[in-house]
């Protein structure tokens, strides 16, 4: 499985724009970087997924390096519902499950 | 709507007691996960299965059981071997070959 490294916590001001990164030096060349959130109490929930492009969607932006080693979720304006820890993690179709870490608890300040 | 039932929300049981978690979704997805979260923890799989009548266990299978009968279900048996039951329990579902994954709101279980 990829590792992968996240920041253990992050804040951010409302209304301005969170970068979230994570590191995946040992991913495998098939493997897609997904990205999940988590809010209290609650189960994960999707948020982004790529391979080797950049890719926006309605919650989020993803940003991949070029050597795919490292990604940015970045999220254009955080709102106090965005507050909720951030997992990385790399995967591919196949038979192996999704590893989460402990991710990046993101706190938002109003 | 389509979706992913976890139930109890929260379960309180004696030690030695086994209990069972349900799991049930009407997504038509393939394969289903068990995941169980400790407090400032990350998630640790504890079985999946791809296939009805099939399944595979993950990093923390012992002390755990589950069944596979239809694809909509799959139950997880908390047993009196597991040392720590006491956890937060995921359910996800998630079609074949596609990793976006669909959790259930939890069951948070207690032993006393």
């Amino acid at each position: 499985d990829a590792k992968t490294t996240q920041p253990n916590s992050m804040e951010s001001n409302e209304e301005e724009p969170v970068h979230l990164p994570c590191n995946h030096s040992t991913i495998s060349g098939t493997d897609y970087i997904h990205w999940y959130r988590q809010l209290p109490s609650q189960g994960p929930e999707y948020v982004i997924h790529g391979l080797t492009s950049n890719v926006n969607n309605r919650m989020a932006s993803l940003a991949i390096a070029e050597d795919r080693k490292s990604s940015t979720l970045i999220l254009h304006r955080a709102t106090l519902r965005d507050a909720a820890v951030y997992y990385c993690t790399p995967g591919n179709s196949g038979n192996t499950p999704l590893v989460f870490g402990k991710g990046t608890r993101l706190s938002v300040i109003a | 709507d389509g979706g992913i039932t976890q139930s109890p929300k929260y379960l309180f049981r004696k030690e030695g007691q086994n209990v069972t978690l349900s799991c049930e979704q009407n997504l038509n997805h393939d394969a289903m996960y068990w995941y169980r979260q400790d407090p400032g923890q990350g998630l640790r799989l504890i079985y999946y299965s791809q296939i009805v009548n099939d399944f595979q266990k993950g990093d923390i299978a012992e002390g755990y059981s589950v069944s596979r009968e239809k694809k909509e279900s799959f139950p997880l048996t908390v047993t009196s071997a597991q040392k720590n039951p006491t956890a937060f329990y995921l359910c996800a579902s998630s079609p074949w070959t596609d990793y976006g994954y669909t959790f259930g709101s939890g069951t948070r279980l207690t032993v006393v």
